[in-house]
């Protein structure tokens, strides 16, 4: 099983709203990501924890804050976003071994900022 | 140095034939080569990837080359199906070193496969 489940599919916000995004893996894996997908572009990576704690951040503005309660879940809690932060909200997961390198994406948050 | 370049950026192939997309990259650190497979609306799935100590990796009609001292890699979809039309993304990391595993990816190339 090689499955990371997003939530929610959609999401439309306003400027001022506070939401958050979810991700969760039961695949044992001890890295998770956050990536950002505009149309037509690859993935941007934002964040990265590994063993439940942040190791990268790619200079993402303070507007969004990640999260990670535990090693099956990762949050993404958004606020006073902008238009331009409209977006596919990708979550991954990777073994983070010495034999496994891959890292497996989910469905996607399609964002909208109103 | 991080880059990753794509080709093409657009690709039509006739169902049955070869498609073929090129990736190449600078970072000599770089040992783990993953291709993704993207359908409209939905998230990135991983096809097939590559270590850079074999030249080639085969999985049912997907197969990767990779040329390592001419720092190249390629997918090719052999008998290109209607359901193979898709966004395709060639990436590349440097897997064994934790701490900076992230993924560089190419700039995408739209594969359209016509009957």
């Amino acid at each position: 099983d090689t499955e990371v489940t997003q939530t929610p599919k959609h999401l439309v916000m306003g400027m001022t709203n506070k939401k958050s995004l979810k991700c969760e893996q039961h695949m044992g894996h001890r890295a998770m990501y956050w990536y950002k997908q505009k149309a037509k572009k690859p993935p941007e990576l934002m964040f990265v924890y590994s063993y439940e704690k942040l190791s990268i951040n790619e200079s993402v503005p303070s507007r969004f804050s990640p999260e990670c309660p535990n090693s099956s879940l990762l949050n993404l809690h958004l606020h006073a976003l902008q238009p331009e932060d409209s977006a596919l909200y990708l979550c991954a997961s990777s073994p983070k071994d010495r034999l496994s390198y891959e890292q497996y994406f989910g469905p996607g948050t399609r964002l909208t900022v109103t | 140095q991080q880059q990753v370049k794509q080709s093409p950026q657009s690709l039509i192939v006739q169902k049955g034939g070869i498609s073929i997309i090129n990736c190449a990259y600078e970072n000599t650190a770089f040992d783990y080569f993953p291709w993704y497979q993207q359908f409209p609306g939905k998230g990135p799935a991983l096809l097939i990837a590559i270590r850079p100590d074999v030249s080639e990796k085969k999985e049912g009609r997907f197969t990767i080359s990779f040329n390592k001292s001419a720092k190249q890699f390629s997918l090719h979809i052999m008998d290109s199906q209607p359901g193979d039309s898709a966004t395709y993304f060639c990436a590349a990391s440097e897997g064994s070193n934790f701490g900076n595993e992230k993924l560089t990816f190419g700039t995408g190339t739209r594969l359209t496969i016509i009957p």
